[in-house]
């Protein structure tokens, strides 16, 4: 079956701008991760939806980060004000969602620069 | 909060070398660990995950485990590398308490396999 996607593969965007990143899970999985890897570094935590909610959030650097999953499914992450220090490789993950098999899969990311 | 060592940043070995990449982890309490492995212009892809029981645990492409409790390490070994082996791999630990579901991340460790 298909994996997680990850739309656009690259985005490059101008400090101050808005840009949007969506992630389209595996059909079926209820929980929906996004973490952030910059250069030389593991992936680090930014959200995570448990269905439509927001189960945890506490990876959010700022006000500036915003991620939102209204029906469930496609989620998108919402970086207002970009600046320089955003650029990063933004991953997306999906598990099913029950802790005895929480295994996430990971979609191949958005590489994001911000001029 | 929990933490990921990743000591070796960048290891270079011939085929057919044994190999062993330490993690070790700072958490109190119980924990799921996982590796990841991430091979040239591919997306994270899990290797093997510990989440109870034995604590020596296999995983795909001859990759095996061990944890052990009283050091807080979860190392990866091979006992004959291949060329095909040369990836960045990702120690991850999730804790087991109910509501937790982030992983956290090593820094990595890049793996060269010579011919």
């Amino acid at each position: 079956g298909a994996g997680v996607s990850q739309t656009p593969s690259n985005k490059v965007t101008e400090k101050g701008k808005y840009v949007e990143l969506r992630c389209d899970p595996i059909s079926g999985h209820t929980a929906l991760y996004w973490y952030r890897q910059s250069l030389g570094q593991g992936p680090e935590f930014l959200i995570y939806f448990q269905g439509t909610g927001a189960a945890d959030d506490s990876g959010l650097p700022n006000d500036r980060f915003f991620a939102v999953r209204p029906e469930g499914s496609v989620s998108t992450l919402k970086i207002q004000r970009t600046e320089r220090g955003d650029s990063a490789v933004y991953l997306c993950a999906s598990s099913l969602g029950l802790r005895v098999s929480n295994t996430q899969y990971f979609g191949p990311g958005t590489r994001l620069t911000v001029l | 909060a929990q933490s990921v060592s990743q000591h070796n940043h960048h290891v270079i070995l011939s085929e057919a070398a044994s190999l062993e990449l330490g993690c070790n982890y700072s958490y109190g309490g119980t924990v799921n660990l996982f590796w990841y492995v991430q091979y040239p212009g591919q997306h994270l892809q899990l290797l093997l995950k510990y989440f109870s029981g034995d604590p020596l645990v296999k995983g795909i492409k001859g990759f095996e485990a061990e944890f052990i409790k009283s050091k807080f390490s979860f190392n990866l070994r091979k006992p004959s590398v291949q060329w095909s082996d040369t990836a960045e791999y990702f120690c991850a630990v999730n804790p087991t308490n109910f509501g937790n579901e982030k992983l956290t991340f090593g820094t990595g460790t890049r793996l060269t396999i010579i011919p």
